[in-house]
């Protein structure tokens, strides 16, 4: 069956533009997750969705991060006044449920000039 | 202390030769532990995942646990050139979220 989507693959944005990422989760995965991946470094957790609800947001570095899950199923990564620091890979997973073996997007690439 | 170490490598081995990869964790109460395996460019794919102690096998893939030790490794044997990736070490945090070493790159030469 289809993997875990994201588009677009590669974003280029200005310092100060405001971003969004979209997932399109596993179908019937009731988990899904965001992770940001900096060259040679692990995936760093975001935040977490459980349905629509996110259950987890201790990831987001700080309040110009948010994502939403209206419908239990894409969810959308939004960043405004992007930062050249938020230049990463971000990643999302997805889960039949909570604490399962979670299954990766191929990313976006998200570039700050 | 990061919450998982993995040694960054590169970690070199002749094709056929056994690759063996190690990650320590310092979460005690961590009770799932997952190996993954990210080609340049692309996204973390998983290989094995392990809750118990002891190993567990997998084709040319064996992962070890040992909780008191608090130590995972990843066994591949009859190594492949196209087994040169990073290697993921990642467990499993507060029931949901996955807390990842930095990876592990092994070079397999023909």
């Amino acid at each position: 069956g289809a993997g875990v989507s994201q588009t677009p693959s590669n974003k280029v944005t200005e310092k100060g533009k405001y971003v969004e990422l979209r997932c399109d989760p596993i179908s019937g995965h009731t988990a899904l997750y965001w992770y940001r991946q900096s060259l040679g470094q692990g995936p760093e957790f975001l935040i977490y969705f459980q349905g629509t609800g996110a259950a987890d947001d201790s990831g987001l570095p700080n309040d110009r991060f948010f994502a939403v899950r209206p419908e239990g199923s894409v969810s959308t990564l939004k960043i405004q006044r992007t930062e050249r620091g938020d230049s990463a890979v971000y990643l999302c997973a997805s889960s039949s449920t909570s604490g399962s073996t979670q299954y990766f997007g191929p990313g976006t690439r998200l570039t700050v000039l | 202390q990061k919450e998982v170490e993995q040694n960054s490598g590169p970690l070199s081995v002749p094709e056929g030769a056994i690759a063996s990869l190690n990650c320590t964790y310092s979460d005690r109460g961590s009770q799932s532990f997952f190996w993954y395996r990210q080609y340049s460019g692309k996204s973390p794919e998983l290989i094995m995942s392990i809750y118990s102690n002891g190993d567990k096998e997998d084709g040319r893939f064996t992962a070890q646990l040992n909780k008191a030790s608090q130590y995972v490794s990843l066994l591949i044997r009859d190594s492949q050139p196209s087994d040169s990736a990073t290697y993921l070490c990642a467990v499993l945090s507060g029931g949901n979220k996955l807390v990842f070493g930095a990876g592990t790159i092994l070079r397999v030469k023909s």
